[in-house]
């Protein structure tokens, strides 16, 4: 099983649908989470930290389910400008980070 | 602060020269990364520094790569001899500590044919 796992879509949506990904990681004991955005031929950028309580950033939601070893992203009402790819992060054991192979999302008019 | 700054952007070279990728991270922040991206394997940790020092090079692929971080304010990953299946996009990130935000930088598009 890999450490870090993402179901790679791609998901195609109509703008103004929601839509919500996973990420599964195999340790346990991990204890930080993050989702990154990437655009085509760009580089990854930090899109929203994932906290024990689950927490919301305008239409984004991330949520942690530790009894499943699984955290999420909810997009609501998207828009086109949120086609991208969705990477998730876990610190897996003593600080080693390690990226998700992402989540491919196009909305479509 | 004008971010991690990648040099070059695009780099095509032949089977077997060697290639000097260049990194210069936030200023102040202690860690620097290097990845490698392809479609097959996604982003991959190479290697890792904190205050310089080598930290983790556990995802270099082989003796054919190598880092370096002489200063806090620039890193190079040498490639050499590079093969194709090099080809890549290989990222540099900085982060302020180990565990918060890491800052990429545009990347550098290799190319070994």
């Amino acid at each position: 099983r890999k450490e870090v796992e993402q179901d790679p879509g791609p998901f195609n949506v109509p703008e103004g649908a929601t839509v919500a990904f996973n990420c599964t990681y195999s340790n346990s004991a991990s204890q930080s989470f993050f989702w990154y955005r990437q655009d085509c031929r760009k580089e990854p950028k930090l899109l929203m930290s994932v906290y024990s309580s689950g927490n919301e950033d305008g239409r984004f939601t991330a949520q942690l389910n530790r009894a499943s070893q699984y955290i999420s992203l909810l997009i609501r009402d998207s828009k086109l400008s949120d086609s991208a790819t969705y990477l998730c992060v876990v610190n897996i054991r003593n600080n080693d980070m390690r990226f998700g192979a992402g989540t491919r999302l196009t909305v479509k008019p | 602060d004008a971010g991690v700054i990648q040099s070059p952007r695009h780099e095509v070279t032949e089977m077997g020269q060697e290639v000097t990728l260049r990194c210069k991270p936030i200023s102040g922040h202690d860690y620097l990364f290097w990845y490698r991206q392809t479609m097959m394997r996604g982003l991959e940790l190479l290697i890792y520094f904190n205050n310089n020092v080598p930290i983790d090079d556990s995802g270099m692929p082989e003796d054919r790569f190598s880092a370096k971080m002489p200063n806090a304010s620039f890193s190079t990953l040498k490639i050499q001899p590079s093969e194709p299946r090099d080809s890549a996009v290989y990222f540099c990130a900085s982060s302020p500590d180990r565990d918060d935000e890491q800052y990429f930088g545009p990347g550098t598009r290799l190319t070994v044919t």
